[in-house]
């Protein structure tokens, strides 16, 4: 079956520095999306993307957070300027879209594991 | 108000037995989709069972059944003769319409569960 992928799996970085997460979404999908999940709380949702542009983001994902489709295939979530608050698992998922069904369910990646010191 | 609730704390049950666990929903939208996902200790999410609003009868996949009352807004997930490898996190989550069709799933906090031999 075929699968999100995200590397690296584990991610260590210093505070303030900038990182990138890699996401190789399913290759005919169309809706890309970035959740993440701080230790032992709940998935939240960062942003949606579509047709080279974000549909929605959320509250947390603000000025230091970006994505971007640089080819045909990468998906990716950049952190500027890291705080050790955005310690957390960072998933990746996607789903075909271009349908009014509801029921389309996402498939995610097994998530960058992101420590910022 | 909380989208999806969760507020089980961590559920036992002994193998071979069944299980339930509670999620509830709030939502104003007539339409929409509520899914679980396990996310066992290794990390990555997993879709087990997915309920439409307008779905007349309960969702079953498997050992996996959703116990959906739609007037109390709540839709329990039944795992039947548990196994071992059920021990794991189990998210609630739900999708509405009410920014397009594949609007993103929004979830609960989650719900540890462990299974005893």
């Amino acid at each position: 079956e075929p699968e999100v992928t995200q590397t690296p799996s584990h991610q260590v970085t210093q505070m303030g520095q900038e990182v990138i997460l890699r996401c190789v979404p399913i290759s005919n999908h169309l809706y890309f999306y970035w959740y993440r999940q701080i230790l032992g709380q709940k998935v939240e949702f960062l942003v949606s993307f579509y047709n080279n542009e974000i549909s929605e983001k959320s509250e947390i994902f603000d000025d230091q957070f970006s994505v971007e489709r640089p080819d045909g295939s990468n998906f990716t979530l950049k952190i500027r300027s890291t705080k050790l608050e955005d310690s957390a698992m960072y998933f990746c998922a996607s789903n075909k879209g271009g349908t009014l069904f509801l029921n389309e369910k996402l498939f995610f990646g097994s998530g960058t594991q992101l420590s910022v010191l | 108000a909380q989208k999806i609730t969760q507020t089980q704390p961590g559920m036992f049950v002994q193998e071979k037995e069944a299980v339930t666990l509670d999620c509830t929903y709030d939502t104003s939208d007539p339409s929409y989709g509520l899914f679980w996902y396990k996310q066992p200790s290794s990390g990555e999410m997993i879709f087990l069972i997915y309920q439409g609003s307008y779905d007349q009868q309960n969702a079953t996949e498997g050992r996996y059944s959703l116990n959906f009352q739609k007037a109390r807004k709540s839709a329990n997930l039944v795992i039947s003769a548990s196994q071992l490898g059920d021990s794991a996190m189990y998210f609630c989550a739900m999708r509405e319409t009410y920014t397009g069709a594949n609007s993103k799933l929004t979830f609960g906090k989650g719900i540890t569960l462990s299974v005893r031999p």
